[in-house]
């Protein structure tokens, strides 16, 4: 059963405006990550924020986590083509490294 | 450094025949992971390995999947026999527990077609 869902399902901005991207999901975590997907590839790991985290910046990403809501956001500032992809949030829990993903979100960049 | 590779990365075959998926993690890396992708089901964790050892298989649909990892260097996927309805794209990745961070590192995956 899925964990994450993501929110919306696809998203179309304009080049340089920004996006955000949703995740809920249902139980107890230890840590949310993001990942990115290009059309025909695998999985890249964009970000990890843990539970005890509320915000964490990495380059143009900012990761939000609420515990109380269950719920993580994805900001991506000033957006580019090459960011056209997916972008899916996973949750891992206790000591695993077993993480289950969200159905993702489809974002496309128009220049 | 090699990332996770997987192979084949195109896979056509017919109903009833075996299919063979085969990876090769990164070097280090003592957790192994396969995951198969659909449009429908999204991503979904079939089975994973730690140290070669199967960990939790509840995810494999039914007996048609096995999955082995004989050395810390290579894991296949076999599906025998196939029906079209395997029809998704196969991932492998591996991790590192000494990361405690649990990122996972994905090949390009193996598009299975099954008619």
């Amino acid at each position: 059963s899925q964990q994450g869902e993501e929110d919306p399902q696809a998203l179309s901005i304009q080049e340089g405006e920004n996006a955000t991207m949703n995740c809920s999901y249902k139980t107890s975590i230890n840590n949310l990550q993001w990942y990115r997907q290009n059309s025909g590839r695998g999985l890249v790991h964009l970000i990890l924020i843990r539970s005890n985290e509320r915000e964490k910046h990495s380059g143009r990403l900012r990761v939000t986590l609420d515990t109380s809501k269950k719920s993580s956001s994805l900001l991506i500032t000033a957006s580019r083509a090459a960011d056209t992809a997916s972008y899916f949030c996973a949750t891992g829990k206790g000591g695993a490294q077993k993480l289950v993903f969200g159905q993702g979100t489809r974002l496309t960049i128009n220049p | 450094d090699a990332g996770v590779i997987q192979s084949p990365r195109h896979e056509v075959t017919e109903m009833g025949q075996e299919v063979t998926l085969r990876c090769k993690p990164i070097s280090g890396h003592d957790y192994l992971f396969w995951y198969r992708q659909t449009m429908m089901r999204g991503l979904e964790l079939l089975i994973y390995f730690n140290n070669n050892v199967p960990i939790d298989d509840s995810g494999m649909p039914e007996d048609r999947f096995s999955a082995k990892m004989p050395n810390a260097s290579f894991s296949t996927l076999k599906i025998q026999p196939s029906e079209p309805r395997d029809s998704a794209v196969y991932f492998c990745a591996s991790s590192h527990s000494g990361t405690n961070t649990g990122e996972l590192f994905f090949g390009e995956g193996s598009r299975l077609t099954v008619l």
